[in-house]
């Protein structure tokens, strides 16, 4: 099954960028990354997702390595709101409809 | 459209009663899940939905069990509350397109005694 790999904890000065990793070696060809983000205990809330180009919105832009095997969510002037807990998501396996969340990155960003 | 309404918002249930956790949703969206979130933990899948009258199994199902009989409501039904079962519980809901895109509601918080 696929699944994805975050680092506990990161912190990220005000409005420098905040560069947040994900691994994800066992996804399958053609399923795509989905980043959310989770502030307090409010439900999680859809970022971006990609599945081989780099991906930009209006809250952040995602870098997806050309093996696939990891992307990397940037949020590109980090601002005390973007402290949260973020998650990158992969389906677990194809013919299935599960996406398991896992622990995600705690992203503090500092004054 | 008021998105992924969960209720209630709070609730403390003795050990063995059993409650069901109400999910609607307006986006006409026909994949649902809900899962639960311990404290200081990520989410786990508990069970989830691909339309109406199909339902399967998440990470965690064992204590829980959910119908889909409608489009908009996927109920989640705890059946004898056990203290393990104390956590924050999400419904979501997303689009058969792109199921990975997901809405969620603003969660339910249960206190088993």
């Amino acid at each position: 099954d696929a699944k994805t790999t975050q680092p506990t904890s990161m912190d990220c000065a005000e409005g420098r960028a905040a560069n947040l990793p994900c691994n994800h070696s066992t996804i399958s060809g053609n399923e795509y990354v989905y980043w959310y983000r989770q502030i307090h205990s409010q439900g999680p809330q859809y970022i971006i997702h990609g599945l081989k180009n780099n991906e930009t919105n209006e809250m952040a832009s995602l870098i997806i390595t050309e093996d696939r095997k990891s992307s990397t969510l940037i949020l590109p002037h980090a601002t005390l709101r973007d402290t949260a807990v973020y998650y990158c998501i992969v389906r677990v396996a194809k013919g299935t409809y599960k996406y398991i969340f896992g622990t995600g990155t705690r992203l503090k960003v500092l004054a | 459209n008021a998105g992924v309404t969960q209720t209630p918002k709070f609730q403390v249930l003795k050990t063995g009663q059993s409650m069901t956790l109400q999910c609607a949703q307006d986006m006409n969206h026909e994949y649902m899940s809900w899962y639960r979130q311990d404290p200081g933990m990520g989410l786990r899948l508990i069970h989830y939905s691909v339309g109406a009258g199909i339902t399967d199994q998440g990470e965690v199902p064992n204590g829980y069990n959910v119908s889909r009989s409608t489009t908009e409501d996927f109920p989640l039904r705890l059946l004898s509350a056990a203290p393990s079962q104390t956590s924050v519980y999400f419904c979501a809901s997303s689009y058969s397109g792109d199921r990975g895109k997901a809405f969620f509601g603003q969660g339910t918080r249960l206190t088993v005694v």
